[in-house]
């Protein structure tokens, strides 16, 4: 069974960047599809974008393009999602997902990323 | 505002039935497999249904899915105190390239 954590809470200053990570442990991670999925506080899930790090190739929700980067690591069975020119509005919980076939199957715990100055 | 349109809030007595809708268009729901998530307070979404109408292992068959053109359902029998979440649809949006998700409804178990 695939379990996913994810890295630690993060305050950073407007206009920095921030890099989650979310390490998978069970069944093969290169074949995986792993998307990243953020929730602003009191608001709804919002897809950013996703990769399958056999191909390495990430594709992005339009919203997000030229802001975020979806990277994997197969030797250490991790993915990377970078977010920079942070905003306020960027401050959410910014979960990992396992995309299997058309669902969403398991989730990380979540990451709060807090954009303050 | 989000692509699929959910209603905000349910209600109902513990022991009755509640249903909750998700309302898309031809290039998601009406051509997509649909999942729903249930979000306890505090924790990260869990599936509850993929496939429209499919129950992974461990979920009680107290909860159920279904599908009718652009719109899905959320069916939930014998309601219980710890049904208490916010519940979420999601699907595929074709003409987005992205996966989309309901707004979400919390369900409060009087």
């Amino acid at each position: 069974q695939v379990q996913l954590v994810q890295s630690g809470a993060e305050v950073k200053k407007p206009g920095s960047s921030v890099k989650v990570s979310c390490k998978a442990s069970g069944g093969t991670f290169s074949s995986y599809a792993i998307s990243w999925v953020r929730q602003a506080p009191g608001q709804g899930l919002e897809w950013m974008g996703g990769i399958i790090p056999f191909f390495g190739t990430a594709n992005y929700a339009q919203k997000f393009q030229g802001r975020v980067t979806i990277t994997a690591d197969e030797s250490t069975s991790t993915a990377y999602m970078e977010l920079s020119s942070l905003r306020s509005e960027d401050t959410a919980v910014y979960y990992c997902a396992t995309l299997r076939s058309v669902w969403f199957d398991p989730w990380g715990q979540g990451t709060l990323v807090t954009v303050s100055s | 505002q989000s692509v699929l349109t959910q209603p905000p809030s349910v209600s109902a007595a513990p022991g009755q039935k509640v249903t909750i809708s998700c309302s898309g268009s031809s290039s998601n729901i009406g051509n997509n497999y649909v999942s729903w998530y249930q979000q306890l307070p505090g924790t990260a979404p869990k599936l509850l249904i993929y496939e429209n109408n499919k129950r992974p292992s461990g979920i009680p068959d107290r909860f159920s899915g279904s599908k009718s053109g652009t719109s899905a359902t959320l069916g939930i029998t014998g309601l219980q105190t710890g049904d208490e979440a916010d519940y979420y649809c999601g699907t595929w949006d074709s003409s987005l390239s992205a996966w989309v998700f309901g707004g979400g409804t919390n369900l409060t178990v009087l």
